[in-house]
C-alpha cells in the first residue's frame, strides 16, 4: 500500500517569509513528484513537478527532492496571503515507457498567510 | 490555455440511480484518470485510460463504476446504482504522457447522493 505524510497544518507563516512544506512517500519505486494546489472548493492545480534528487525552481516556487530519504518538499519564498490554501503531495512510479499511474496523493497541508 | 473541463458541476442523485459525468480533456493528450474526493478527505484516483481502455484501476474502480470515451472528445464516468458512500467531488485529469508525465485537472463534479 503506497503511503504519501503530510503534516496537515495548519502552517501559519507571516507574509513575506518562506513557507516550507514538506512530505515523505513509503513507495522507493516512486519516481514522480508533484505538488498541487488546492482552494477550498476547487480542484487541485498543478504548480510544481520534479523527477530528480535535488532543486528544482520556479519563480517563487522551490521543489527539493531527495529520494534516499524517500522526501519531497516544496519551498514558497515571499509568501502571498493568497498562497494560502491547502498544498497537496502527490507521487507515482511512473517512468519512461510505463503505463499511465495514478497519483497517489497525501491529505494536504493547509499553509495560512498571514498579512 | 487548454484547460480541462467537466459536467454537470453539480449532480443531485437518488441513491440507486445511475449518474453519468463528463470531461473533456485537453485536445492533444493522451491518457485520462477519474479520481474522487469525499469531504474532507484526500483525493483517491479511481483509474487511468488510455487508447480506449483501462489502463489501471484502484480498488474502489469496482463492477458499479465504468468508463467510456465515446466520442474524440468527451470522456465519461458512469456509476450504475448510486450508494450514499458515492458523495464526493469528481475530478477528471488528463496528461500527454509523450513528453510529461503532469497530470490536469478539471474543475470537478459535486455529486451528492440522497
Amino acid at each position: 500500500q503506497k503511503e504519501v505524510e503530510q503534516n496537515s497544518g495548519p502552517l501559519s507563516v507571516p507574509e513575506g517569509a518562506i513557507a516550507s512544506l514538506n512530505c515523505t512517500y513509503s513507495d522507493r519505486g516512486s519516481q514522480s513528484f508533484f505538488w498541487y494546489r488546492q482552494y477550498s472548493g476547487k480542484s487541485p492545480e498543478l504548480i510544481m513537478f520534479i523527477y530528480s534528487n535535488g532543486d528544482k525552481e520556479d519563480g517563487r516556487f522551490t521543489a527539493q527532492l531527495n529520494k534516499a530519504s524517500q522526501y519531497v518538499s516544496l519551498l514558497i519564498r515571499d509568501s502571498q496571503p493568497s498562497d494560502s490554501a491547502t498544498y497537496l503531495c502527490a507521487v507515482n512510479d511512473q517512468y519512461s515507457g510505463g503505463g499511465a499511474d495514478g497519483l497517489t496523493f497525501g491529505k494536504g497541508t493547509h499553509l495560512i498567510i498571514q498579512p | 490555455e487548454p484547460e480541462v473541463t467537466q459536467t454537470p458541476s453539480h449532480q443531485v442523485t437518488q441513491m440507486g440511480q445511475e449518474v453519468i459525468l463528463r470531461c473533456v480533456p485537453i485536445s492533444n493528450h493522451l491518457y485520462f484518470y477519474w479520481y474522487r474526493q469525499i469531504l474532507g478527505q484526500k483525493v483517491e484516483f479511481l483509474v487511468s485510460f488510455y487508447n480506449n481502455e483501462i489502463s489501471e484501476k484502484s480498488e474502489i474502480f469496482d463492477d458499479q463504476f465504468s468508463v467510456e470515451r465515446p466520442d474524440g472528445s468527451n470522456f465519461t464516468l458512469k456509476i450504475r446504482s448510486t450508494k450514499l458512500e458515492d458523495s464526493a467531488m469528481y475530478f477528471c485529469a488528463s496528461s500527454q504522457r509523450v513528453t510529461s508525465y503532469e497530470q490536469y485537472f478539471g474543475p470537478g463534479t459535486r455529486l451528492t447522493v440522497t
